[in-house]
């Protein structure tokens, strides 16, 4: 059974930082592109970023550019998120998800977890 | 960036109706559409790709149409269970971009 864990969510003061973490099992997870999606609240979803299989290739929504970066270690089926600089703007529940046949849309998702910017 | 606008934001309906809801792409998309239900306090669930195809496991009463600019999420008689907000997110070239939603509600 695939399963996406996220954890490292919070509460942080504006123009702190946060390490979001997504812990794979049920699949081979270094043969998928993993991505995040967020969700603010009462709010609809919206791309975060991406890493290619291999961690070599990374994309990022223009909203989060120069602020967060992507990672993965594929001997520890983890995918990261590492938040800096974060804003009020950057609420949301964050979602860890698996890219499905090479195109980016999603066949599983975490089940979430909260990030809170304030001060 | 190519915006998505889905259409009703809202909708109410009674149980076993037939219910249409429409995503228009800012710029043509083929068939690279996919679908996904969200249910309160849950992560969506992917229900259809490539505009059509049905996610393995969706009920057969979801439906999905279209191609280029305009597409439809049709659920052929609308259950209890169904009551979600429904996102349309195309995924030709980066970003991937979702519609806004649509909260469907039983009458």
């Amino acid at each position: 059974e695939v399963q996406l864990v996220e954890s490292g969510g919070g509460l942080v003061q504006p123009g702190g930082s946060l390490r979001l973490s997504c812990e794979a099992s049920g699949f081979t997870f270094s043969s998928y592109s993993m991505h995040w999606v967020r969700q603010a609240p009462g709010k609809g979803l919206e791309y975060v970023s991406a890493v290619g299989h291999a961690g070599a290739l990374t994309y990022y929504a223009d909203s989060v550019k120069g602020r967060f970066t992507i990672s993965r270690d594929n001997s520890k089926n983890t995918l990261y998120l590492q938040m800096a600089s974060l804003r009020t703007e950057d609420t949301a529940v964050y979602y860890c998800t698996r890219e499905m046949g090479n195109w980016m849309y999603y066949d599983f998702w975490g089940q979430g977890t909260v990030v809170i910017v304030s001060s | 960036d190519i915006q998505m606008t889905q259409s009703p934001s809202s909708l109410s309906a009674s149980v076993g109706d037939r219910v249409t809801i429409t995503c228009r792409a800012s710029q043509g998309i083929s068939d690279y559409l996919a679908w996904y239900q969200q249910k309160p306090g849950k992560p969506p669930r992917l229900l259809i790709y490539a505009a059509f195809t049905l996610q393995s496991g969706v009920p057969s009463r979801f439906s999905g149409g279209g191609s280029g600019t305009d597409f439809t999420l049709t659920i052929s008689s609308l259950q209890p269970e169904d009551v979600a907000t429904y996102y349309c997110q195309k995924y030709h070239g980066a970003p991937p971009t979702f519609g806004q939603g649509t909260k469907v509600e039983i009458k």
